[in-house]
Parts: structure tokens; sequence; C-alpha cells
């Protein structure tokens, strides 16, 4: 498909637990970001990459929070020990990453419940 | 710090008439971007319109416009002859060097509601 694809869509999970998110960006596009949505809110910045390294990651929470793309291409954020304050909507998206006019083009999301 | 601020949770228009929703920000910057996007009841976040902090006319897309006013640092999104399918979450970002250049934060988000 032409846009950014997230799975899964639907992730129920136990505290305690590991869990993975992917994300594929649109083809050709060097930046990619994560964000977290809680009920109610705007999207929380968690981290950003260009390519294959992590250019920003000062918004993920804690060190359980941890995000890779090793190929500059599919990105996976994993959580360690879930806990039930993890339980939002995980979005990514993606930009061509040429400047700060660079408008991100966003995933469906992954909706990420922790019983 | 950077802060977006949309004072109003919820807004209702009739069908075919204008909206305003507004943002605030707060941002040391002189340059910087101001985005929109739309998030319909599916989840998915979609791209209104852009304004850079430089660019001298308001932005527009269709019937999107942003009423954009530096000295009060506002950027209010303006809807024309709102339609039924303009129902969702409406959300105000903003991007800058004190951003950290790509990383873009964003306001709590107005639900709109167009009444038939």
């Amino acid at each position: 498909g032409a846009g950014v694809s997230q799975t899964p869509s639907n992730k129920v999970t136990e505290k305690g637990k590991y869990v993975e998110l992917r994300c594929d960006p649109i083809s050709g596009h060097t930046a990619l970001y994560w964000y977290r949505q809680s009920l109610g809110q705007g999207p929380e910045f968690l981290i950003y990459f260009q390519g294959t390294g992590a250019a920003d990651d000062s918004g993920l929470p804690n060190d359980r929070f941890f995000a890779v793309r090793p190929e500059g291409s599919v990105s996976t954020l994993k959580i360690q020990r879930t806990e039930r304050g993890d339980s939002a909507v995980y979005l990514c998206a993606s930009s061509l990453g040429t400047g700060k006019t660079d408008t991100q083009y966003f995933g469906p999301g992954t909706r990420l419940t922790v019983l | 710090a950077q802060k977006i601020t949309q004072t109003q949770p919820g807004m209702f228009v009739q069908e075919k008439e204008a909206v305003t929703l507004d943002c605030t920000y707060d941002t040391s910057d002189q340059s910087y971007g101001l985005f929109w996007y739309k998030q319909p009841s599916s989840g998915e976040m979609i791209f209104l319109i852009y304004q850079g902090s430089y660019d001298e006319q308001n932005a527009t897309e269709g019937r999107y416009s942003l009423n954009f006013q530096k000295a009060r640092k506002s950027a209010n999104l303006v809807i024309s002859a709102s339609q039924l399918g303009d129902s969702a979450m409406y959300f105000c970002a903003m991007r800058g060097p004190n951003t950290g250049g790509f990383k873009t934060i964003f306001g709590a988000g107005t639900r709109l509601f167009v009444k038939a």
C-alpha cells in the first residue's frame, strides 16, 4: 500500500509481558516517528529516526521502551515489563526528512491494552 | 518551554457554515512550523495544513485556511462550508528548533461536531 502501516492493529497483553509494535513507513521516507496517544489527549512524541539512527529519543518515558530501525525502513517499538499505564494508542508517522516543513504521514495506530 | 493550547474541548457547527478552531502556542524560536491534523473516529491522523513562521500570507488548502497572527502567537484553523464528514478531533501542532527540529508537539485537541 501507499501509506504507513502498523501491526498489529490491536494488542492485548498482561502486566509484565513484553510486546513489539511494528511500523512500515512510506517507501522513500527517511524520517520515522513514534508517538503515544492516551485517551482524550494529543499525540506525545516518543522517538524520531533519521535513517537507521535514533536522532531524538528524548520522549521515551523510561528504559522499558526501546525502538529500532535496523535497515532504515521498518521500525519496531519494544516495550518490556509492560504496565497498565502503558495502555494507549501507539502511532507511527513517516516523512521525507527534508526540513521543518516536512509533512508527517501517520499510520492507523496500534491500540495497546495492558491488563 | 514549547506548548500548544487548544481551549475548546468541543465545538458544534451547522452543516454548510464556517467554524474557527482556536490554537495558541508558546515558543522562543523565531523559525517554526505550525500544523493542523484531523483525526476521525477511525484513529488515523490526517494532515490538513501547514504555516511557516516566516510565511507572510495565511496558508489555505481547499476549505481549510489558517488564520496566523504571529504577534499574538495564534494559529486558528478556519473550516468553510462545513460538511458532516468534518466531524472529528482536530489537533494543532508545532515544530521548531527548540522542539528538536523534527520533533512535533501537539495540543490536546478540539472535537468538532457538524450538525445536519
